[in-house]
């Protein structure tokens, strides 16, 4: 079936770095963009980055942009979100998701997620 | 970035109709069709209910159903029950190619 996993959370100290990655299955993973969301504790949504399905375009918010990276390889089915010079307003669950958007089509929604992997920036 | 407004809560009992509001600006909700809207029970990742403003993904319930009028995007649960109980967010493209989700409505079915 459709599927996303995410790993490589952890706790981390401030300024730290950390890298998730999302496996997916059950689809062909090269054809979607993807985006990375995150929760923290007892907080709403927070639209973190996304990806082309080539790889060649990325955005980001600006809460994050210059400090992290997201990117993928299609070859393993994989995301990843590359966290770096992590501070404590970084904690929360990280969740990996499929959007809609294909080479072929423009949707705007994000229709598979996975359970996510928490981060907990700490010293 | 600031986040599209939300009421906190929204309650009703089972049956009844109720709606969501998701206020935005000129810069997102009201220049694009581009509003999604997504269900969160506690503990459990987002689902999908509604994307480009008024479509339902295969598999999810025509209760749901969704609308805009200028910078306010809504969604609207037919006949609510039990297990709509949940929180709900919005979210919407924002330009220069960022995404902005709403500040989140807790649903309480009385």
């Amino acid at each position: 079936q459709v599927q996303l996993v995410e790993t490589g959370g952890g706790l981390v100290k401030p300024g730290g770095s950390l890298r998730l990655s999302c496996a997916a299955s059950g689809f062909t993973f090269s054809d979607y963009y993807m985006s990375w969301i995150r929760q923290a504790p007892g907080k709403g949504l927070e639209w973190v980055s996304y990806i082309s399905s080539s790889g060649r375009i990325t955005y980001y918010a600006d809460s994050v942009k210059g400090r992290f990276t997201i990117s993928r390889d299609n070859a393993k089915n994989s995301l990843y979100l590359q966290l770096n010079s992590l501070r404590a307003e970084d904690t929360a669950l990280y969740y990996c998701a499929r959007e809609m958007t294909t080479v072929t089509a423009t949707y705007y929604g994000m229709d598979v997620w996975g359970q996510g992997t928490t981060v907990t920036v700490s010293s | 970035q600031s986040a599209l407004t939300q009421p906190a809560s929204v309650s009703g009992s089972p049956g009844q109709s109720i709606t969501i509001s998701c206020t935005g600006t000129s810069s997102d909700v009201g220049s694009y069709n581009y509003v999604s809207w997504y269900q969160q029970h506690p503990g459990k990742a987002p689902k999908l209910l509604i994307y480009d403003v008024s479509y339902r993904p295969s598999g999810v319930s025509n209760r749901f159903s969704g609308s805009k009028s200028g910078n306010t995007a809504s969604l609207t649960i037919s006949g609510v029950q039990a297990e709509d109980e949940a929180d709900y967010y919005c979210s919407s493209y924002r330009g220069s190619s960022t995404y902005v989700f709403g500040t989140g409505t807790k649903v309480t079915v009385l």
